[in-house]
């Protein structure tokens, strides 16, 4: 079944350890993103990646990297959690379309949580 | 940067049509989505309006004014597996979704 998969579902994490969290998509889409949702704030948007091989900072990068070495993958790195990085995140992904609708779909989340 | 509002939550009973409304204020404007999100699941891409008007898709509906920065999401005949928060979503002038808090729809028996 095509869409997006999230790995792990949820992770309890000691401070100043290094986490990643992966993403993978079988929809062949150029664009992914990184959200992480907090209760009152809404989705805010991390990283994205436009295309295989380029990267950029959202809303709230910092503490965050990104690489997408492939169009399927696009994995989110935390060097050094700290406890606000606590949080749901989303991983989604689009045709890259600067035309249409280009809706964005996402991947189940991953609850973190840094202790 | 950008700035999104929408109430907070809402309860309506079983039948009933309920509205919600978003107001937004970007940089730039590319469209504006509806989405849904159940409680511990992922959102769920709802409807999408560029230009002024309803748009219906059937027992949702959503309503631009780009001119009044304004946007709504009507629920008709609502179902208790109706009963979720609704997120909207403006794409700015960077083609970048920037999301409002959403809104938690209760339905009632």
């Amino acid at each position: 079944i095509a869409g997006i998969t999230q790995a792990p579902t949820s992770q309890i994490l000691a401070a100043g350890r290094r986490m990643t969290l992966r993403c993978t998509q079988d929809m062949r889409h150029n664009a992914m993103y990184w959200y992480r949702q907090d209760l009152g704030l809404g989705l805010r948007l991390i990283h994205y990646s436009n295309t295989a091989g380029t990267t950029g900072k959202g809303e709230v990068p910092d503490g965050y990297s990104v690489s997408r070495a492939n169009t399927d993958d696009f994995p989110l790195t935390l060097a050094s959690a700290v406890p606000s990085q606590t949080s749901v995140y989303f991983c989604a992904s689009s045709d890259g379309a600067t035309s249409g609708t280009d809706t964005q779909y996402f991947g189940p989340g991953t609850r973190l949580t840094v202790l | 940067g950008q700035n999104i509002d929408q109430p907070t939550e809402m309860t309506a009973t079983e039948g009933a049509i309920v509205q919600i409304n978003c107001t937004y204020q970007t940089s730039g404007f590319n469209g504006l989505f509806w989405y849904q999100q159940h409680a511990g699941e992922a959102p769920t891409f709802l409807s999408y309006n560029v230009l002024d008007g309803l748009e219906e898709k059937g027992r949702f509906s959503s309503f631009l004014s780009r001119s009044k920065g304004y946007s709504y999401l009507l629920l008709k005949e609502l179902q208790m597996k109706d009963s979720a928060s609704y997120l909207c979503a403006v794409r700015d002038g960077d083609y970048k979704l920037s999301f409002g808090a959403g809104t938690t729809v209760t339905v009632r028996a």
